[in-house]
């Protein structure tokens, strides 16, 4: 199946601790997105990545780091995790920076 | 103001009826403009894009555009229950190499038997 793949589904974890999510995409796209949506729904970007490079970082707090490893894979770090982390991770990719989004399945991050 | 507005809803609908969405934006610089639907629990899902000032029809689903205004609306024609979801807005607009697409909160609509 082509599509935008994300490992793991579901994650919960202690305060403090760092975990990371894993994104794939087999659509031979060259920008991938990270994108956080909260409790109340609300999809805001975090970060784009264009051919490995990283082009938007939006005002995310430097424990969030993003890794690229090639055009197929974009990678979310997360150190120290705080309760406001908690929420709902999407990875999405796109033909071209003007085109439409492809989104993954999600990743469910709960903090306790 | 918000970047993209959309009316919360929920818009509810009968079956077979026409569901109209609506969403403004506040960048005249925009140059590309998307329809989302989300199932609750499910990732947001492409159902349209628009480019130029007009409609746009696929299927049972038409977009316009009207940059003058900063409007973009989305109708659904012959409204099904599987059509209840909530529809997202997104507006795109790109600054050299970056693009950076922007979310309105949704509109949930519910089609009604």
């Amino acid at each position: 199946d082509t599509a935008v793949s994300q490992t793991p589904k579901y994650l919960v974890t202690q305060m403090g601790n760092d975990k990371s999510i894993k994104c794939e995409q087999n659509l031979g796209h060259d920008t991938m997105y990270w994108y956080k949506q909260d409790s109340k729904k609300f999809l805001k970007i975090m970060f784009s990545y264009n051919n490995k490079e990283l082009i938007i970082n939006e005002t995310v707090p430097n424990r969030f780091s993003p890794k690229s490893p090639d055009k197929a894979h974009l990678n979310l770090h997360i150190n120290s995790l705080e309760l406001g982390d908690s929420a709902v991770y999407f990875c999405a990719s796109s033909h071209s920076l003007a085109g439409g989004q492809f989104f993954g399945p999600g990743t469910r991050l709960t903090v306790l | 103001q918000k970047e993209v507005e959309q009316n919360s809803g929920p818009l509810s609908v009968p079956e077979g009826a026409i569901a109209s969405l609506n969403c403004t934006y506040s960048d005249r610089g925009s140059q590309s403009f998307f329809w989302y639907r989300q199932y609750s629990g499910k990732s947001p899902e492409l159902i349209m894009s628009i480019y130029s000032n007009g409609d746009k029809e696929d299927g049972r689903f038409t977009a316009q555009l009207n940059k003058a205004s900063q409007y973009v609306s989305l109708l659904i024609r012959d409204s099904q229950p599987s059509d209840s979801a909530t529809y997202l807005c997104a507006v795109n607009r790109r600054d050299g190499t970056a693009s950076k697409l922007t979310f309105g909160t949704g509109t949930r609509l519910q089609v009604t038997l």
